[in-house]
């Protein structure tokens, strides 16, 4: 399979515990992105990365949350010391983009993770 | 900031006619504009977009959209619905700068195709 691959599918923890998930990419992609779903809402944005630099950050994303792209290829978005409001579906996507905007691309996203903090 | 409107929650049709899922934006820019469908327990996966060009785009599954930059519109349309088009339809937007490329994702709309 050579989509978006997300670990793992669903994390049950419980509340203060640390979690950490991963995102393979699409191989050749230079953008990844993180966001967070909540039930019926549209994805809302957490950070992006081109190729291993954070680019952008959210204001959702607070102090307990971490994101790394080391090398550039896949990536992993920590979550410390978990409360009930994270609970929430986690979605990566990744796309490829040229220099030029006018090549901006289409993303491409997992499964997701759902997180359920007890 | 750039920000997405998507004005119905829900939209019903019956199998066979026509469907239009609205879509507004409002960007400082240039807009790259984008629709997504959900299937429950899913990820989003990709329709369409327009980026420049022709202001009808077309798309998978038979779906098209029209760009219309005076009234800041992107709806989605579909001559003939199908049950297996009910999901969960996301429009989003990205500016065309060198910042904030990321994509702002609507609140969404459920379809129900209705046999």
């Amino acid at each position: 399979d050579t989509g978006v691959s997300q670990n793992p599918r669903h994390k049950i923890t419980k509340r203060g515990q640390n979690v950490t998930f991963r995102c393979d990419p699409i191989s050749e992609h230079n953008r990844l992105y993180w966001y967070r779903q909540t039930l019926g809402q549209g994805p809302e944005f957490l950070t992006y990365f081109q190729n291993e630099a954070q680019l952008e950050k959210s204001r959702l994303l607070s102090d307990r949350f971490s994101a790394e792209r080391p090398k550039g290829s896949f990536s992993t978005l920590e979550i410390q010391r978990t409360e009930q409001g994270d609970s929430a579906m986690y979605l990566c996507a990744s796309s490829l983009d040229g220099v030029a905007l006018t090549s901006a691309r289409e993303a491409f996203f997992g499964q997701g993770t759902r997180l359920t903090v007890v | 900031a750039q920000s997405v409107a998507q004005p119905e929650d829900q939209v019903k049709v019956a199998e066979g006619n026509p469907l239009t899922v609205k879509c507004t934006y409002s960007v400082s820019g240039n807009p790259y504009l984008f629709w997504y469908v959900q299937y429950p327990n899913r990820g989003l996966q990709f329709l369409l977009k327009y980026i420049t060009g022709d202001n009808l785009v077309k798309g998978s599954y038979g779906f098209e959209a029209e760009f219309n930059k005076s009234q800041t519109s992107f709806h989605l349309k579909k001559p003939s619905a199908l049950v297996s088009d009910s999901a969960l339809y996301f429009c989003a937007v990205r500016l065309s700068d060198n910042y904030g490329q990321n994509f702002v994702f609507g609140p969404g709309t459920r379809l129900s195709v209705l046999p």
